[in-house]
């Protein structure tokens, strides 16, 4: 079964980079892409990133994947007061034939 | 423009059965799985299972298996999620959301409905 493990929390000031991991097993990021998503506060989530390092339509250049082994990430550069949010790493299992969610990561802006 | 609208709040007492619908409009219901997702207070996302609106076909996380069913009625392009016997940990938000892509069940969510409080209380 495949857990994917996150930091419960990242944070920057305006302007910086932050990045954060999602991390897995060979069975799980090591063998399908990753999709992160965005929960802003009192929010549906949201899609953010698809197979690995694609952004849907409307979602800034600011928002980038990339996926290497059995670990993922999500890079936010140019950080912005509504970056404030949750954000989750996300694939299907093919063993669970389902959804496997990471445990979230809240970026606080300070 | 591609959408999905979900039921509104519910308050049940453990033990009972609720029913959520989602309904969606913008596009061909049937070539899009739908999946349903929760959030517990202050919790993250749980993955619940997903129906195939063209087939009818379904699966579940184990956890759910013999407590949840999903429907769907074509007719009017809404999905539905009935979860039984409920108790007070299914407290939570519960949300339907689209597959990305047509004809496939292992996508990204790329739709998601606004989600339905389900409070359950004594």
């Amino acid at each position: 079964q495949s857990v994917l493990t996150q930091p419960p929390s990242a944070s920057g000031t305006p302007g910086q980079r932050v990045t954060i991991s999602c991390s897995g097993s060979s069975s799980g990021i090591g063998s399908n892409t990753v999709n992160w998503y965005q929960q802003l506060p009192g929010a549906a989530p949201r899609l953010l990133i698809y197979s690995d390092d694609q952004r849907p339509s409307g979602v800034p250049d600011r928002f980038s994947g990339s996926r290497s082994g059995t670990s993922a990430s999500l890079a936010i550069s140019g950080l912005q007061s509504e970056d404030e949010a949750d954000y989750y790493c996300a694939l299907w299992d093919d063993s669970l034939f389902g959804v496997v969610f990471g445990g979230g990561t809240k970026v606080t802006v300070l | 423009q591609v959408q999905l609208v979900q039921s509104g709040a519910e308050v049940k007492k453990p033990g009972a059965s609720v029913k959520v619908s989602c309904k969606a409009s913008g596009y061909t219901f049937t070539g899009y799985y739908m999946h349903w997702v929760r959030q517990a207070p202050g919790q993250g996302l749980e993955w619940m299972g997903w129906i195939n609106p063209y087939t009818g076909g379904t699966d579940f996380a184990q956890k759910f298996q013999g407590r949840v069913t999903l429907t769907r009625d074509t007719s009017i392009s809404t999905a539905y999620m009935d979860l039984r016997r409920l108790r007070s940990d299914d407290t939570a938000v519960y949300y339907c959301a689209r597959l990305r892509a047509q004809n496939t069940v292992t996508d990204a969510l790329d739709i998601w409905g606004q989600g339905t409080m389900v409070t359950v209380s004594s």
